[in-house]
């Protein structure tokens, strides 16, 4: 099991351009999570996905949008990026078995928002 | 969403010292969990615990869910124990992250 694995690891974009960061799971989650860490502010949640089809925003969204693909591929996409958007994306799954829930996290995508 | 808050914030230990790090959540949680981000950056799953004292080789976790806090001790720490620890609580859904306790080990 590769677990959560994210492309690309490094990126950097100029203000203005587009990108998709991309996000598997082979462990069977129903869950997926985007998350942006800024120094000294932890984890922010981006967009989850609870289950196949469904999206919902988290904390900070603006700016974003993202697709479930499949029950495999959770993918975040900046529409016109924007220095602010500099930071650390991780991605996370979890199995959301009733109260039992448990994440893992992918390696995470350093971006730079010149 | 709940509010979720760490201590200390930094903490450098001698190597083979023991520690105990805090997180105190603001409203009632089903669960909780600890991750440890290594200086690489990767976020390591160390523990899921709604309630009671779980272990784990040198670290235990103790969550007393009515008084709405957990604390993380570190026993005889390595160098290898350094990095940042985050307590984690879901609401629904979300996750909601403390700020982190950055450790540093010195041998």
């Amino acid at each position: 099991n590769a677990g959560v694995t994210q492309t690309p690891k490094f990126q950097v974009l100029k203000t203005g351009q587009s990108m998709t960061l991309q996000c598997a799971q082979d462990m069977n989650h129903n869950s997926m999570y985007w998350y942006r860490q800024d120094p000294g502010m932890g984890l922010r949640l981006i967009y989850y996905s609870a289950s196949e089809g469904t999206t919902d925003k988290g904390e900070v969204p603006n700016g974003y949008n993202v697709s479930r693909l499949n029950k495999r591929e959770f993918s975040l996409r900046l529409e016109s990026a924007a220095p602010s958007q500099t930071s650390v994306y991780f991605c996370a799954s979890s199995v959301l078995r009733g109260r039992t829930d448990t994440q893992y996290f992918g390696p995470g995508t350093r971006l730079t928002v010149l | 969403g709940i509010q979720v808050e760490q201590s200390p914030p930094d903490l450098i230990l001698q190597e083979g010292a023991n520690s105990t790090l805090r997180c105190n959540f603001s409203d009632s949680v089903n669960n909780l969990q600890w991750f440890h981000q290594n200086p690489w950056g990767q976020l390591i799953n160390l523990f899921y615990i709604p309630s009671g004292t779980k272990q784990n080789g040198r670290l235990s976790a103790t969550t007393v869910a009515t008084e709405r806090y957990s604390l993380l001790y570190i026993s005889s720490s390595q160098t290898t124990d350094s990095g940042v620890y985050f307590c984690a609580a879901p609401v629904g859904n979300q996750f909601y992250f403390g700020t982190g306790t950055s450790l540093t080990v010195i041998p």
